[in-house]
This record gives structure tokens, sequence and C-alpha cells, in this order.
């Protein structure tokens, strides 16, 4: 069965930092593009980032571009998102999501159940 | 630049059916999309891709009352049969050879 569970999320100040991990089961994040989605309270979804299957290429969102970094560890099957120089807008539940095979940045197919992250002093 | 437009909400009663719709810009007017649905307090589930020839993937589980399809530049969900787990919101979501973008969502009420 196809499972991908997030965590490291927390409650941190602006300007602080966090790393988000989606541990991956039942398909290898190696074979398929890998995405970061969040929402922010009572808003829409907005695309964070992506890393392609093969090669590992990343893209990202201009709002979070420089200020995120994302990574994967074949070995362990998870994906982390380093985040530095949080703002308040960063404030969202983000959900790792799973890219249908095929292409560096494609449809998603599988989503997580999200994590929080609360950017508040 | 990519952009997905949808209708901000719609309401259908138990039973009926409805049909959303997700407009491309005319620059990208043959990309496909993907349709998502985010019930109350949950996370979003993947529904279906649709391509501009109007042929459709769905995901695992989908039932059949829900169908895609496609004209031009919009891209279509049908709901058959509305029940009342069907009251979500719903996204499109397309995509560029680097970035990824979604509509600002289609809150469905089901009466």
């Amino acid at each position: 069965e196809m499972q991908v569970l997030e965590s490291g999320g927390a409650s941190v100040q602006p300007g602080g930092s966090l790393r988000l991990s989606c541990a991956a089961s039942g398909f290898s994040v190696s074979d398929h593009a890998m995405n970061w989605v969040r929402q922010a309270p009572g808003k829409g979804l907005e695309w964070v980032s992506t890393i392609a299957g093969s090669g590992g290429r990343t893209y990202y969102a201009a709002s979070v571009s420089g200020r995120f970094t994302l990574s994967r560890d074949n070995s362990q099957n998870t994906l982390l998102l380093q985040l530095i120089s949080l703002r308040p807008e960063d404030a969202a539940i983000y959900y790792c999501v799973r890219s249908s095979p095929g292409r560096n940045i494609y449809y998603f197919d599988f989503w997580g159940q999200g994590t929080q992250v609360t950017v508040s002093s | 630049q990519l952009v997905v437009t949808q209708s901000p909400s719609v309401s259908a009663s138990v039973g009926a059916s409805v049909k959303l719709t997700c407009t491309l810009d005319s620059g990208h007017s043959s990309y496909a999309i993907a349709w998502h649905q985010q019930q109350p307090e949950k996370g979003p589930r993947y529904l279906m891709k649709i391509s501009s020839d109007g042929g459709h993937t769905k995901g695992d589980g989908i039932p059949d009352r829900f169908s895609g399809s496609s004209s031009g530049a919009e891209r279509y969900l049908t709901i058959s049969s509305l029940q009342s787990e069907d009251e979500a919101d719903y996204y499109c979501q397309t995509w560029d050879r680097d970035s990824v973008v979604f509509g600002g969502g289609t809150s469905l009420t089901v009466l």
C-alpha cells in the first residue's frame, strides 16, 4: 500500500528554520518526481517545489526560491525540505505529493496528509 | 504566463449532476490538467488527469460518477448522482517545463 508521511512541522519565529521530511512507502521516490505543496489557512493550494525522479533536478516557486531547498535520500526513500528565513506568509499545511511517472514536472497522483508550519512571534 | 481559472463556487442538489470548469489561458489552451478533490478538514485527493482531446486517467478507487472532458481551452469535471460526501473544494492543476500551477479552486455545496 502506498503511503507518504510528512513530519517536521512546528511553530517557529520569523527568520527561523525548519526541516520537513516525507517518508514514502509502497513506491520508490527515485522513480517519481516528488513535490511539496502548501495551503495557508483558508486559502487554496500553492505549489512549492519539485525534485525530478531521475537526475534530481529541482524546481521552486518564486515565493520560496533561495530560501527553501529540496533534496532526496534514496536509501531512506525520503524527501527533505529545508526551510530558512521563514516569513509569516510561509505559515501553512505542507503536503508531500507524488507525481505520475514520465516527466520531471507532471500531474500529481498521490497526496500525503500534511504537516503544519506556523510562523509567528 | 501559465494560468488556470475556476469559478469560486457552485451548488447542486443531492442526486443531480454538476459540471465544474477549469479554463486555461489562451497561450496554453492545449495543456492537460488534473483535478483534485479536498473534502472538509482533509488533505487533497487526486481524481483524474484530462488531456486536450478529452482523454482521462482516473485515480484508484474514483467512482464512475466522476468523469472528465475537454473543449478548447476548457477542461471539465462532471459529477453525476451527487452525494453529500461530494461536498468539497475542487482544484485543477496544470504544469509547464519548470513550474506547476493550481487554479483557485471551486467550492461545491451539495444541497
